[in-house]
């Protein structure tokens, strides 16, 4: 299977520990995105690269949070000082260019579901 | 502010009784409106992608149909398997790093 992989996919951590999620996208897709769930709602967009580039960041993205993607590959998301609130699933998806200006749609892998006690 | 709305929130249908989920968006310069499926558990996946008013697509059971104002998802003769969350996203501006937006979604049950 080639699409979008995450890693874990279920963590629980406690208020106040740092945590890292992992994410490979679909080898030929240079976009990459990170969105975040909660139960009842749709994904939040929460930061977006291009290649090794982050080119965007949600307002929703405090300063705990912080997402890489070394050399365009896979991408990391770390949450420090964990809250409660942080407690949601954390997808990433990742797309392919756009062909004569049409958006591609997003690949999205199963997420990981953050638990903070 | 770029925004999509989906009604219902939740939907129960007999099996083989046929409806329609709405997806209603504000947003400037539409590049794309995407439906989900999404089930529990498990990260949305990919149905159709519609990018101008008058497209429809179709896949097995379901339809997707694009006006200016909004989509809607027909889904004929359901089947229990067919219960999951639909979602909607949009893509708007002319940036390409321009977000995709996702409604909360309609949760649709298939009763046997």
């Amino acid at each position: 299977d080639t699409g979008v992989s995450q890693d874990p996919r279920h963590k629980i951590t406690k208020r106040g520990q740092n945590v890292t999620f992992r994410c490979d996208p679909i080898s030929e897709h240079n976009r990459l995105y990170w969105y975040r769930q909660t139960l009842g709602q749709g994904p939040e967009f929460l930061t977006y690269f291009q290649n090794e580039a982050q080119l965007e960041k949600s307002r929703l993205l405090s300063d705990r949070f912080s997402a890489e993607r070394p050399k365009g590959s896979f991408s990391t998301l770390e949450i420090q000082r964990t809250e409660q609130g942080d407690s949601a699933m954390y997808l990433c998806a990742s797309s392919s260019h756009d062909h004569r200006g049409r958006r591609s749609p997003l690949h999205f892998g199963n997420g990981t579901r953050l638990t903070v006690t | 502010e770029d925004q999509v709305t989906q009604s219902p929130e939740a939907l129960r249908l007999q099996e083989g009784e046929s409806s329609s989920l709405n997806c209603s968006y504000t947003v400037s310069g539409l590049r794309g409106l995407f439906w989900y499926r999404q089930d529990p558990g498990k990260g949305p996946e990919f149905l159709f992608t519609l990018y101008s008013a008058g497209e429809e697509k179709e896949k097995e059971r379901l339809k997707a149909t694009l006006t200016k104002k909004e989509s809607f998802l027909h889904i004929t003769a359901p089947k229990p398997e067919d219960s999951a969350t639909y979602l909607c996203a949009v893509q708007a501006g002319y940036s390409s790093a321009s977000k995709i937006i996702f409604g909360s979604g309609t949760r649709l049950s298939i009763r046997p």
